[in-house]
């Protein structure tokens, strides 16, 4: 099964619009970590955030915003007046404290198109 | 600070061949991770070395197989390739340590398998 589920596949919107995408996870797991990662299409993954299971308070990072709710096992990623330069593929991943290395489990990613 | 470089970053083989991918961590990182993304399934864990050693593995058959170097230098090795082996392999290093499953992980660009 799943751990990490992006259901959304694909998103258009139209410059400035805001945007949220969506993550679920599960795990058994009292501890651990759920990260945002940026896809360009240069094929690097860039980091955006790190969020631990104890954490969740929600964050704000410039456009962007992330709302993590336990209740929910829920880790959305909401970019506010969207441009044209964050069209890309994100993913959304959880890490286990349980595992001993660094094995993340990764969504199937939302590509976002941002259209001008 | 350079960042994690993969190599070839293109190449096509055909059916039944084998192929040696590399990775060089940046400098003073000494966990290596490899994973295989595909249209539709996303990035998919293979393993993770640290320090020489296997640490962690995903659910790939044996023709996958890896390697890390006194350097941190990794290499991944796929023989007796399959159509379905054509995806995008990614690298991935981080600091590692015993405890730190959590670290960020940093990324290279990828090595784009084909398969004919």
């Amino acid at each position: 099964a799943q751990k990490v589920t992006q259901a959304q596949t694909e998103i258009s919107v139209v410059e400035k619009e805001d945007v949220t995408l969506d993550c679920v996870y599960e795990t058994r797991d009292t501890t651990y970590y759920l990260f945002w990662y940026k896809q360009p299409p240069s094929g690097e993954l860039v980091f955006l955030i790190r969020r631990n299971s104890f954490d969740e308070q929600n964050e704000i990072s410039g456009r962007y915003s992330w709302n993590f709710q336990k209740s929910t096992s829920s880790f959305n990623f909401t970019i506010t007046a969207s441009q044209v330069v964050d069209s890309a593929v994100y993913f959304c991943a959880l890490s286990e404290a349980a595992n001993t290395g660094n094995q993340f489990y990764f969504g199937t990613g939302t590509s976002l198109t941002v259209i001008p | 600070k350079a960042g994690v470089t993969q190599t070839p970053r293109y190449l096509i083989k055909t059916r039944g061949q084998q192929v040696t991918l590399s990775c060089s961590p940046i400098s003073g990182h000494r966990s290596v991770s490899w994973y295989q993304q595909t249209p539709g399934q996303g990035l998919q864990f293979l393993f993770e070395y640290f320090s020489e050693t296997q640490r962690n593995k995903g659910n790939f058959p044996g023709r996958f197989s890896g390697r890390q170097f006194s350097n941190s230098r990794s290499e991944m090795n796929v023989s007796t390739l399959e159509l379905g082996d054509s995806a995008l392999y990614l690298c991935a290093s981080s600091l590692g340590g015993l405890a730190v499953n959590t670290g960020e992980l940093f990324f290279g660009e990828g090595s784009r398998l084909t398969v004919l």
